[in-house]
């Protein structure tokens, strides 16, 4: 069945870069997305990118996609105490109808 | 109007009661989506409705019951729930499917309602 695996925690300081690792399992995906919890609240979505692309930059965010070993990474460059959250990747199923989401990983930043 | 509203926020319930959760957007999407999520997990697909129409039931517990009254409105019927449905049950909505149209198949989150069943 469809399993997306992330490490579970990362600990950065303030102003360090964040690289938040997913291993997902549908190489049929047509996007591939990153999501943001913070405590209390729905998910928001950060960024996504198109299958056929390797790199996207958005602003601070940075999404490298290697499709041969289906592993999607996010990059946060200067990263802020706001930036502390749980940070889900995420994949199509069922034939691209709804999302599955991986374990999330819980940033924690220190000033 | 980019929101999707979750009422109530929190809900206490006994096991022989009958409540619903309920969710609201007005951004015109034509998929709406119920996920369960409990602590510390990512949230779990339960339900899909596309053009108001039950489209995927993922197996979830008929003391579970959905319902799409129209394009912007989502309700989730529960009744004999147990302590282990404790948990924050989010709705979500998207324009289409991903790839239909163009469309990136972003999925909105609502706040979520938090559950707790004494």
């Amino acid at each position: 069945g469809e399993d997306v695996e992330q490490s579970l925690f990362l600990s950065v300081r303030e102003g360090d870069s964040s690289v938040i690792n997913c291993t997902y399992t549908d190489s049929s995906s047509t996007y591939l997305y990153w999501y943001k919890q913070e405590p209390g609240a729905g998910l928001q979505l950060l960024t996504y990118i198109f299958s056929n692309m390797d790199m996207k930059q958005d602003q601070r965010l940075t999404v490298l996609l290697n499709k041969k070993d289906k592993h999607l990474s996010l990059r946060i460059a200067d990263t802020q105490t706001g930036d502390s959250a749980i940070y889900f990747c995420a994949e199509t199923f069922q034939a691209g109808t709804a999302l599955i989401f991986g374990k999330g990983t819980t940033l924690s930043v220190s000033s | 109007d980019t929101e999707v509203t979750q009422t109530p926020k929190h809900l206490v319930m006994g096991m022989t009661n009958k409540k619903s959760l309920k969710c609201e957007q007005h951004m015109g999407h034509r998929a709406m989506y119920w996920y369960k999520q409990k602590a510390k997990k990512p949230p779990e697909l339960m339900f899909v409705y596309s053009y108001e129409k039950l489209s995927i039931n993922e197996s979830v517990p008929s003391r579970f019951s959905p319902e799409c009254p129209n394009s912007s409105l989502l309700n989730l019927h529960l009744h004999a729930l147990q302590p282990e449905d404790s948990a924050l049950y989010l709705c979500a909505s998207s324009q289409d499917w991903p790839g239909q149209g163009g469309n990136t198949g972003e999925l909105f989150f609502g706040e979520g309602s938090r559950l707790t069943v004494l």
